[in-house]
């Protein structure tokens, strides 16, 4: 069956820390991947996507993800963390077969300290 | 530009009640999937429409069904409702054609009691 991990339940950073998150998939297909992120109180808010190309990906607030094929990763990064970074971060992905099925991974607590 | 909206925001039902959650996609939008995001657990696919019927279908029992109409909006609904169906409701709009992306919208709160 098709499943997203996220090994990271919970981080604690403490501001301008980098962050990584890490994230796996199963499908041996062709994919499109996405972080979203949700801060207290609000609804899901794209992050950054992959469909093709460049594996590096910029998103928005300064975080990149990079797609590996052969470790069927996504992992998301940072360089430095802010405070208003608290939130919990969701890699999903989408089987590139004309379905509109997002997989998504259980998240990822973060917590920035001041 | 309106986003994705969700109607209730809120809702308590007791189990074995009936409910319905309302979603209206982000304009331009014509696709509409529903998810159901359990505390503590990423969303779950529950189905998808398109051309006011469900094209796709998650691992969720027939008690949940839907229903979009001609402006592209769209219902969920639950029947005979058990504790475990309490979770946020998450709608989300798309565009047909083009790279699957979608936007999310903010939500309706179930609480079964």
């Amino acid at each position: 069956a098709q499943s997203v991990s996220q090994h990271n339940h919970h981080v604690i950073l403490s501001e301008a820390a980098s962050l990584e998150l890490g994230c796996n998939y199963s499908y041996g297909g062709t994919v499109n991947l996405f972080w979203y992120v949700q801060y207290p109180g609000q609804h899901l808010q794209l992050l950054l996507k992959y469909f093709s190309g460049d594996p590096l990906v910029k998103g928005i607030k300064g975080f990149e993800a990079e797609f590996i094929k052969s470790k069927f990763s996504f992992n998301l990064r940072k360089p430095s963390v802010q405070w208003s970074d608290t939130a919990e971060y969701f890699c999903a992905v989408n089987p590139n077969s004309g379905t509109y099925k997002y997989i998504f991974g259980t998240g990822t607590r973060l917590k920035v300290l001041a | 530009d309106a986003g994705v909206t969700q109607s209730p925001t809120h809702l308590i039902k007791t189990r074995g009640q009936q409910v319905t959650l309302r979603c209206s996609p982000k304009s331009g939008h014509d696709t509409v999937s529903w998810y159901q995001q359990a505390l503590g657990q990423g969303p779950q696919f529950i189905f998808q429409y398109y051309e006011e019927e469900e094209r796709q279908r998650g691992n969720f029992p027939d008690r949940f069904s839907g229903h979009q109409f001609p402006n592209y909006s769209s219902e969920l609904n639950v029947n005979a409702l058990l504790l475990g169906d309490s979770a946020l409701y998450l709608c989300a709009s798309g565009i047909k054609d083009g790279y699957n992306e979608q936007f999310f919208g903010p939500g309706t709160r179930l609480t079964v009691l």
